[in-house]
């Protein structure tokens, strides 16, 4: 079975704070997403990797950055943290024989 | 412009009973076709997908999906409802099974089951 696990169920920060969301994925995908989903709104996606040290922007990247330094992990960095990020944050990977795949979500509140 | 449409936001069915959610998509190339379960407070579980072959592809948990190019849709059933089914299912619709490419969701509909 393929698995993605995300570091923090829950997360509460402060404005103005650096964010880090971890996402890792134990099928070997080369391809690695970040999704926000807000009630009203769906799933949007902010930013995506298709190899090791390869980024595309999603349709939201504004106030966010990522890193891959290796295949298996794709982090999300909130560089200053916003209210207006509060939000349930979902990673996911696939490949070409694979589907997308979700891991849990992080419910990110920030104060 | 590419969408996908769940046109009911809210449905409740009783335990053993049928469902059909819908799913109507707009896509330029061939789609490839996905649902999933998302729920509450979980990430979204993949159902089930088609990319080609029989237009009826079986998924997980008892769930079917039947792909009608025709009508552009890609409409989810099942035959008898558990309480367990309660979650939000979302369709979706994208080029290439796994790429990288965009895969675009509808809304959702939420399901409530009764007793």
């Amino acid at each position: 079975d393929v698995k993605v696990t995300q570091s923090s169920r829950y997360l509460v920060k402060r404005t103005g704070e650096k964010v880090f969301l971890e996402c890792v994925q134990d099928m070997d995908h080369e391809n690695m997403f970040w999704y926000r989903q807000d009630p009203g709104l769906g799933l949007r996606l902010i930013y995506f990797s298709y190899d090791v040290k390869m980024k595309e922007k999603g349709d939201i990247p504004e106030g966010y950055s990522v890193s891959r330094e290796k295949k298996e992990r794709f982090s999300l960095i909130l560089e200053s943290a916003s209210t207006n990020q509060t939000s349930m944050y979902l990673c996911a990977s696939s490949s070409s024989r694979d589907p997308r795949y979700f891991g849990p979500g992080t419910r990110l509140t920030v104060l | 412009a590419q969408s996908v449409t769940q046109p009911d936001i809210h449905i409740t069915v009783s335990e053993g009973a049928s469902l059909e959610l819908r799913c109507n998509y707009s896509y330029g190339a061939t789609p490839y076709l996905f649902w999933y379960v998302q729920s509450p407070g979980q990430g979204l579980q993949l159902l089930l997908k088609y990319f080609s072959g029989d237009t009826l592809v079986q998924g997980i948990k008892g769930f079917e999906a039947e792909f009608k190019r025709s009508q552009s849709s890609f409409n989810l059933r099942k035959p008898s409802v558990h309480w367990s089914d309660a979650a939000e299912y979302f369709c979706a619709v994208g080029a290439g099974g796994g790429s990288q490419g965009n895969l675009i969701f509808g809304k959702g509909t939420k399901l409530s089951v009764k007793p």
